[in-house]
């Protein structure tokens, strides 16, 4: 069966430091990746996806992830975090013959100024 | 969360009632979706639907109905039977490949009176 993990519930950092959110996956053959962010009381909001190709894959708000085959991981990172990045951050999988998106339990991402 | 819509907002359910959640989407996508959100539990699948008149269960389905009768609306039934309906529901729509982005909508928050 597919499994995502989140292995931190919380990440500190300082603004203008760069931040990292690790995702590890477990699928069992070619993973679609996905990374969502959510704010306090609203919907998910799609930042970045891994299908094929470029294991390093840009999304908005500066946010890029790369994906590593041998690690089965797709860490979300940003050169430099802004007060603004503070929220919710989840981790999704889907593979080539799976039925649905399983989603990690998510990282909350607190950037202090 | 452009193109989903979501009502109400705020939705309070009393004792042996049931109550539905609405779920809208002008994207034209094919497939919809209904999750639960619960602190520290990340996103649970309730139902999808990949096309009209069709839908399957997630991995929480007891005590929730759906109906799919037309391409844009996807509303979920929480019915008596769900014992602990105090939740985060969020509606999701996206086209059929599996590599496809979900998007979702605002969300609706449940609460027990």
């Amino acid at each position: 069966a597919q499994s995502v993990a989140q292995p931190e519930d919380q990440v500190n950092v300082a603004e203008g430091n760069p931040l990292t959110v690790k995702c590890t996956y477990s699928v069992s053959g070619n993973p679609y990746l996905f990374w969502y962010v959510q704010y306090p009381n609203r919907g998910l909001q799609f930042l970045l996806k891994y299908i094929t190709g470029d294991n390093l894959v840009k999304g908005s708000y500066g946010f890029e992830a790369e994906f590593n085959k041998s690690q089965t991981s797709f860490h979300l990172k940003k050169p430099s975090a802004l007060v603004s990045d503070s929220a919710l951050y989840f981790c999704a999988v889907n593979w080539e013959y799976g039925n649905k998106l399983v989603f990690g339990a998510g990282t909350i991402l607190r950037v202090k100024s | 969360d452009g193109g989903i819509t979501q009502s109400p907002k705020y939705l309070f359910r009393k004792e042996g009632q049931n109550v539905t959640l609405s779920c809208e989407q002008n994207l034209n996508h094919d497939a919809m979706y209904w999750y639960r959100q619960d602190p520290g539990q990340g996103l649970r699948l309730i139902y999808y639907s990949q096309i009209v008149n069709d839908f399957q269960k997630g991995d929480i389905a007891e005590g929730y109905s759906v109906s799919r009768e037309k391409k844009e609306s996807f509303p979920l039934t929480v019915t008596s039977a769900q014992k602990n309906p105090t939740a985060f529901y969020l509606c999701a729509s996206s086209w059929r490949r599996r590599e496809e982005t979900q998007y979702f909508g605002p969300g609706t928050r449940l609460l027990v009176l």
